[in-house]
């Protein structure tokens, strides 16, 4: 069963531009969720995914957007990027329905942002 | 303020050596998740703890389970150099819209020289 994947792996940009990312998830999963991880704030949730509807967000400014697909696939969306927005950005999916107390989530391996 | 406290931040230690790494918060959790993430990768979920003063084992690692549910343990007897990484540890928070979410630790970086 092939897992998470992301797209692309590793990604330049300029201040000012913008950048989509691409997840996605293992066949079968529904749920989709972003994290921001840097080493001084370490992961950070962007938002969560189910059945095509953002089910949870997290305090991000609006620059950060994402949207869910009918297939499950997910991307994010990083407008007029600052050089702050320089992070790995994590992709991870589950199977649950409903948010379960000991969900498992499965992560890709991530896009790596420069923000130059 | 950081939900999850993860104390040491970093930890250098010789093959064959013990260690243990803490998560500490100030709230109570109904489960706790430690994750092990390698350079270049995403973290992968190790243990689910869910029950006060539970003891799980995994190999050469034990995690516990806080009598409190506030707080767990991971310890790892002859540390290998395979176990390098960082580990995090996980909790969900309930929002007031009573959607809830996974946080994160910051983590502890754990190198095993060999």
């Amino acid at each position: 069963k092939a897992g998470v994947t992301q797209t692309p792996r590793y990604l330049i940009k300029t201040r000012g531009q913008q950048v989509t990312l691409s997840c996605s998830p293992i066949s079968g999963h529904r749920s989709v969720s972003w994290y921001q991880q840097t080493p001084g704030q370490g992961l950070q949730f962007l938002f969560e995914y189910f059945s095509e509807t953002q089910r949870n967000k997290g305090n991000f400014p609006g620059r950060f957007s994402g949207r869910q697909f009918s297939n499950s696939r997910s991307e994010m969306n990083v407008s007029t990027l600052e050089l702050g927005d320089s992070a790995l950005y994590l992709c991870a999916s589950s199977l649950a329905s409903r948010q379960a107390t000991n969900e498992k989530l499965f992560f890709g391996s991530g896009t790596q942002l420069s923000v130059l | 303020t950081q939900l999850l406290e993860q104390s040491p931040q970093f930890l250098s230690i010789q093959e064959g050596e013990n260690l243990t790494v803490y998560c500490n918060s100030s709230s109570v959790f109904s489960s706790l998740q430690w994750y092990r993430q390698e350079p270049g990768e995403g973290p992968v979920l190790l243990v689910t703890v869910v029950t006060g003063g539970e003891v799980k084992k995994l190999k050469r690692l034990t995690f516990q389970f806080g009598d409190a549910r506030k707080d767990s343990s991971l310890h790892i007897t002859a540390a290998q150099p395979g176990d390098t990484g960082l580990y995090l540890c996980a909790a969900r928070q309930r929002s007031q819209g009573g959607s809830e979410k996974l946080v994160f630790g910051k983590g502890t970086k754990l190198t095993v020289n060999p």
